[in-house]
């Protein structure tokens, strides 16, 4: 397993600004990702954040809206620009070790849009 | 067709009582399920992982899979008021995960 913090734990942001969301392990770990869960909802998926490379970003989602960056094996940004009120939602960032399959997540980000 | 359907609930049960929460799946290519419990405003945690058929058991936690039948259980016994959560259910076939939408429980004392 791992301990993953995230910061911040929560934010309050106005319309138009953006925010960076860091995503930390004690550990260095081969894969890490970013979800986001929207209010009684699953994960979604938004991008897995590759070490030394530009991220990979699912459908739906674009660099230029969930920029990330990952320049270590234990580190990790996302940051949500431009934001709306539509971006209020709780961000995940969750890990994964060498040839295992299952993820281990951080506490996330409540973010809140204004 | 959804690849995982999950019963969202809510499932309100007393305590003490047997609680059996399901998904099922479309994809044969999934190899490997997992559990996790998440607390309100808190992150998932991984609760069990089990990466083959048949039954897995952690203290008060069985999962169990049927490949055959597509379909995953996973059952708390003797169950607590701090077991009061939202469960998910997620798979992979070795690339993208897949989550249930989750199922509330809720453990009355």
């Amino acid at each position: 397993s791992a301990v993953i913090s995230q910061k911040p734990s929560r934010d309050i942001c106005q319309r138009g600004t953006s925010l960076t969301i860091q995503c930390q392990v004690d550990s260095q770990v081969t894969m890490m990702f970013w979800y986001r869960q929207q209010p009684g909802q699953s994960l979604t998926l938004i991008a897995t954040a590759n070490q030394g490379s530009e991220a990979t970003y699912e459908s739906g989602f674009v660099i230029d809206k969930f920029p990330i960056s990952r320049p270590n094996l234990t580190f990790s940004t996302l940051t949500v620009s431009n934001m709306s009120p539509e971006d209020s939602s709780i961000y995940l960032c969750s890990v994964e070790f060498e040839g295992y399959y299952e993820q281990y997540f951080g506490p996330g980000t409540r973010l809140t849009v204004t | 067709q959804k690849e995982v359907e999950q019963d969202p609930g809510p499932l309100s049960v007393p305590e003490g009582a047997i609680v059996s929460l399901n998904c099922t799946y479309s994809n044969s290519a999934f190899q490997y399920f997992m559990w996790y419990r998440q607390y309100s405003r808190k992150g998932p945690e991984l609760l069990m992982y089990t990466y083959s058929s048949g039954n897995k058991e952690d203290g008060r936690f069985t999962a169990q899979v049927d490949k055959s039948s597509k379909y995953i259980s996973l059952f708390i016994r003797d169950s607590q008021p701090s077991d009061s959560a939202t469960y998910l259910c997620a798979m992979t076939g070795g690339n993208q995960f897949y989550f249930g939408t989750g199922t509330s429980l809720t453990v009355i004392p």
